[in-house]
């Protein structure tokens, strides 16, 4: 079955703090791996990876794959209080059409 | 920028009601999905749908679980007869890349059965 583990289940810093949110993985036969975040309801695209060491980077977030060791991580820099939010990682494997999701990490950031 | 949309965001039913969750996906996609998140846990798969049939389904949808796609924009998840686990927040989300490209969620539609 596959498997997604995110680290750390939850995490509090301040704002300005740089902070790295990680995702292991085990999955049969890997397709892509995708970061979403989570506010209220709606997940909210934001990296999809599908080859290791290319790193996606967008504003102050960015990721990187790394299919030899199974992981990916998100790095936010810079961490402003609007970035609060659950920050989901999920992956497809060919073997199938589901997404499968890690159980997410709960960031919040004291102002 | 176009976005998937759910109704209604919040549904109340009785054990063992039917309840119908209605989503229109993004216009031009072609592959829909329905996903479930049971509160404090894993959003899970249910459900994908492309060429006007399920092309894959989890465990979860069983036999009292449906999905139809009535006309060019909608996009149905039927729970015929539903039961207390049923109660989650339900995720309709979009595709036009295929499998393995990113979902576009719509903003849930969230069940409580009493």
């Amino acid at each position: 079955e596959d498997k997604v583990v995110q680290s750390p289940l939850s995490l509090v810093v301040h704002e300005g703090d740089t902070v790295t949110l990680n995702c292991s993985y085990e999955v049969t036969n890997f397709r892509s791996l995708l970061w979403y975040k989570q506010e209220k309801k709606a997940p909210t695209f934001l990296f999809m990876l599908t080859s290791s060491g290319i790193e996606k980077k967008s504003g102050r977030l960015s990721s990187i794959l790394d299919k030899k060791e199974l992981f990916s991580i998100l790095n936010i820099t810079a961490t402003q209080t609007g970035d609060s939010a659950v920050y989901l990682c999920a992956v497809f494997n060919f073997g199938n059409e589901k997404l499968t999701f890690g159980t997410g990490t709960r960031l919040t950031i004291i102002p | 920028e176009p976005e998937v949309t759910q109704t209604p965001s919040h549904q109340v039913t009785q054990m063992g009601q039917e309840v119908i969750l209605r989503c229109v996906p993004i216009s031009n996609h072609l592959y829909f999905y329905w996903y479930r998140q049971i509160l404090g846990q894993k959003v899970e798969f249910l459900v994908s749908f492309y060429n006007n049939e399920i092309s894959e389904k989890s465990e979860i949808f069983d036999d009292q679980f449906s999905v139809e796609r009535p006309d060019g924009s909608n996009f149905t998840l039927k729970i015929r007869s539903t039961k207390l686990e049923d109660s989650a927040m339900y995720f309709c989300a979009s595709t036009n890349g295929g499998v393995g490209e990113k979902l576009f969620f719509g903003s849930g539609t969230q069940l409580s059965v009493l």
